[in-house]
């Protein structure tokens, strides 16, 4: 109940175009669903998040899409740029003093030019 | 300053050293948490501090031994390795109270030979 999936595990997409990144969730106690992008050998480092009273969040070229009834959400990335290129992950976790975070398997994206 | 900081950036170690990872923080921030990373795999919980006090252990072999000495600092004692615990080590923090937006360092690059 604790696992985060995502899909697809690599993604190939042309400049200019738009990168989606699906996950799902089974917890239904998780109410903090950030993405992370990691470049080789860097720490993560934290995109776009979203709470489930939402179900769009905007910012800049990246938007995440949340279906709380389906357990599902997603980032879009438009006009994606080789500078893109990096492991996405998806995570999700509980507010509270501290997180423990769920990880998704994470999405290598590669923007060819 | 929104950064978390790690040192050393790379550390090759013998299975007989003793050696520590260091993280730093001056957000303020009261949660602090020690992940492992493999390659092409996402970042797996090790530990957790809140408030300085260890609130999670992820069932972690003896051989990593964390300590909070104060509420920007964070270690990570490591002795008898062995090499299938080579490793990016992830330090991150977070706000407390509530509030769950992690801050991830740049990771120490661990090789046990």
């Amino acid at each position: 109940q604790q696992q985060v999936k995502q899909s697809p595990q690599s993604l190939i997409v042309q400049k200019g175009g738009i990168s989606i990144i699906n996950c799902a969730y089974e917890n239904t106690a998780f109410d903090y669903f950030p993405w992370y992008q990691q470049f080789p050998g860097k720490g993560p480092a934290l995109l776009i998040a979203i709470r489930p009273d939402v179900s769009e969040k905007k910012e800049g070229r990246f938007t995440i899409s949340f279906n709380k009834s389906a357990k599902q959400f997603s980032l879009h990335i438009m006009d994606s740029r080789p500078g893109d290129s990096a492991t996405y992950f998806c995570a999700a976790s509980r507010s509270g003093g501290y997180q423990k975070v769920t990880f998704g398997t994470g999405t290598k994206l590669q923007v060819i030019p | 300053d929104t950064e978390v900081t790690q040192t050393p950036k790379h550390l090759v170690m013998g299975m007989t050293n003793k050696k520590s990872l260091k993280c730093e923080q001056h957000m303020g921030h009261r949660a602090m948490y020690w992940y492992k990373q493999k390659a092409k795999k996402p970042p797996e919980l090790m530990f957790v501090y809140s408030y300085e006090k260890l609130s999670i252990n992820e069932s972690v072999p003896s051989r990593f031994s964390p300590e909070c000495p104060n509420s920007s600092l964070l270690n990570l004692h490591l002795h008898a390795l062995q090499p299938e615990d080579s490793a990016l080590y992830l330090c991150a923090s977070s706000p407390g109270q509530g509030r769950t937006q992690a801050f991830f360092g740049q990771g120490t690059r661990l090789t046990v030979v």
